[in-house]
C-alpha cells in the first residue's frame, strides 16, 4: 500500500491560465474522489468515479473544471482559466468497493495559489 | 441532506489532560461516522469510523469516539493529550447509498500546551 499520491504538491500560476493536476489512488481502490479545501474549511466534495465512469459531480464543479480516469486507474483535474477563488487545496481520495463504510485514503493534495 | 456540526473552531488542553472534540450531525437516515485528522500540509488521515454495531469506537493513537443516535452526536475523546496530538480534525458523515461522498465539518484545531 504506497498510499494515494498527488502531483505537483504545489502549483502557483497567474490568472487565467490551465493548470492540471493528477492523482494515483491506491491501486486496488476503483473508486476516486476530489475534494476541494479552502483555509480555515473542510473538504467539499467536487466529483467521483466508480473505474472509469465519473458518476458524480458537485454543483461547486463549474464548466471550468473537468476531471477524467481514463482507464480507471489515475486521475486528473482541470482548471480552465482559473480565477483567485480557485485557490485552494484540492485533495484526491481513494476507497475500495464495499459502500460508504469503507473509509476513504487522502492523498496530500495539492495546493493551487492564483496571482 | 446531511451536514456535520463541530462546535468549537479550536480547543486548547494542556499535556496529559482530556482532550473532547465535539461533533453532531444531521441526517434523514443513521450515516457512517468517521473522525479525521490533519497535520500542515497533509492530506487527512482517518483516525476512526462508525459504521453498525458497537456504538464506542476505538482509533488509532489512543482516540475513540461513541455513537449517540439519540443526541445525533459522534463526538472525539483522548484520556491524555500529547504534544503530537496537535493538529485539525475533522468529523465527517457520508450517506449510505449514492456517491458515498464524505460531507465535513468546518474542523476544530487541537492545541495542546505544555
Amino acid at each position: 500500500d504506497t498510499g494515494v499520491s498527488q502531483d505537483p504538491r504545489h502549483k502557483i500560476t497567474k490568472r487565467g491560465q490551465n493548470v492540471t493536476f493528477r492523482c494515483d489512488p491506491i491501486s486496488e481502490h476503483n473508486r476516486l474522489y476530489w475534494y476541494r479545501q479552502t483555509l480555515g474549511q473542510g473538504p467539499e466534495f467536487l466529483t467521483y468515479f466508480q473505474n472509469e465512469a465519473q458518476l458524480e459531480k458537485s454543483r461547486l464543479l463549474s464548466d471550468r473544471f473537468s476531471a477524467e480516469r481514463p482507464k480507471g486507474s489515475f486521475s486528473t483535474l482541470e482548471i480552465q482559466r482559473t480565477e483567485q477563488g480557485d485557490s485552494a487545496m484540492y485533495l484526491c481520495a481513494s476507497s475500495p468497493v464495499g459502500g460508504s463504510n469503507q473509509p476513504q485514503h487522502f492523498g496530500d493534495g495539492t495546493r493551487l495559489s492564483i496571482l | 441532506a446531511q451536514s456535520v456540526t463541530q462546535l468549537g473552531s479550536h480547543v486548547s488542553v494542556s499535556e496529559g489532560a482530556l482532550v473532547l472534540l465535539r461533533c453532531n450531525y444531521s441526517s434523514s437516515v443513521p450515516p457512517y461516522l468517521f473522525w479525521y485528522v490533519q497535520y500542515p500540509n497533509q492530506g487527512l488521515q482517518l483516525l476512526l469510523k462508525y459504521t453498525t454495531g458497537a456504538t464506542l469506537v476505538k482509533g488509532i493513537n489512543g482516540f475513540e469516539a461513541e455513537f449517540k443516535k439519540s443526541e445525533t452526536s459522534f463526538h472525539l475523546t483522548k484520556p491524555s493529550a500529547h504534544m503530537s496530538d496537535a493538529a485539525e480534525y475533522f468529523c465527517a458523515v457520508s450517506p449510505e447509498t449514492g456517491a458515498n461522498n464524505l460531507f465535513f465539518g468546518t474542523g476544530t484545531r487541537l492545541t495542546v500546551i505544555p
